[in-house]
């Protein structure tokens, strides 16, 4: 069965740092690749998303990330944290010919700290 | 536009007990998810609606069920609720044309079994 795997569950980083969040997928075939962002009491946001094409997505709010088939991972970066990017950011997979069902990872709680 | 609205937002009921929750998808949206958040567990893919048909179903007992309405809006049965299905259920929508993986979320359904 697919599986994704987010390293680390807390992630901390001062306002104005890198900001990376590591995801990777077990997958023989790539799937589609997705992050979302959850803030307090909030739904889930896309981010940005990976189908097909150029390996680097861009997304909302300055993220991007980078598709490596090679390393089966897409790690989320930001240049600059902001305060406002303090929240829980979940990476997915959809697997190929399984519509609508994502597979989530556990997600990382980001806080950034001023 | 209208996103994906939800309710009840809080809903507390007992063991044994049956719950129902509703979602209204974004407008033009024919497309519906659920998905269960619940705490330790992360999210899990409940059940997938597409033009009034269930067209996938993540690994939850029958009692789990749910249906979509002509107006695309759908709601979620859970029945004899057992303490381990408290958890935030999420509601999702998407066009259904491109990977069915860009969803927008609601802001869930807080579901407590006492």
């Amino acid at each position: 069965a697919q599986s994704v795997t987010q390293l680390g569950s807390h992630v901390s980083v001062s306002e104005g740092a890198l900001v990376l969040l590591r995801c990777n997928y077990s997958s023989s075939v790539p799937p589609y690749l997705f992050w979302y962002v959850q803030y307090p009491n909030q739904g889930l946001q896309l981010l940005l998303k990976y189908t097909t094409g150029a390996t680097l997505v861009k997304g909302i709010n300055g993220f991007e990330a980078e598709f490596k088939k090679s390393e089966t991972s897409f790690h989320l970066t930001k240049p600059s944290a902001h305060m406002s990017d303090a929240a829980e950011y979940f990476c997915a997979v959809e697997p190929h010919n399984q519509g609508g069902k994502l597979i989530f990872g556990q997600g990382t709680e980001l806080s950034v700290k001023p | 536009e209208a996103g994906v609205t939800q309710s009840p937002t809080h809903l507390i009921k007992t063991r044994g007990q049956q719950a129902t929750l509703r979602c209204s998808p974004i407008s033009g949206h024919t497309s519906v998810y659920w998905y269960q958040q619940a705490l330790g567990l992360g999210l899990q893919f409940l059940l997938w609606y597409d033009e009034g048909e269930e067209r996938n179903r993540g690994n939850f007992p029958p009692r789990f069920s749910g249906r979509q309405f002509p107006n695309y809006s759908s709601e979620l049965n859970v029945n004899a609720l057992e303490l381990e299905d408290s958890a935030l259920y999420l509601c999702a929508s998407s066009s259904g044309q491109g990977p069915t993986g860009e969803l927008f979320f609601g802001e869930g359904s807080r579901l407590t079994v006492l």
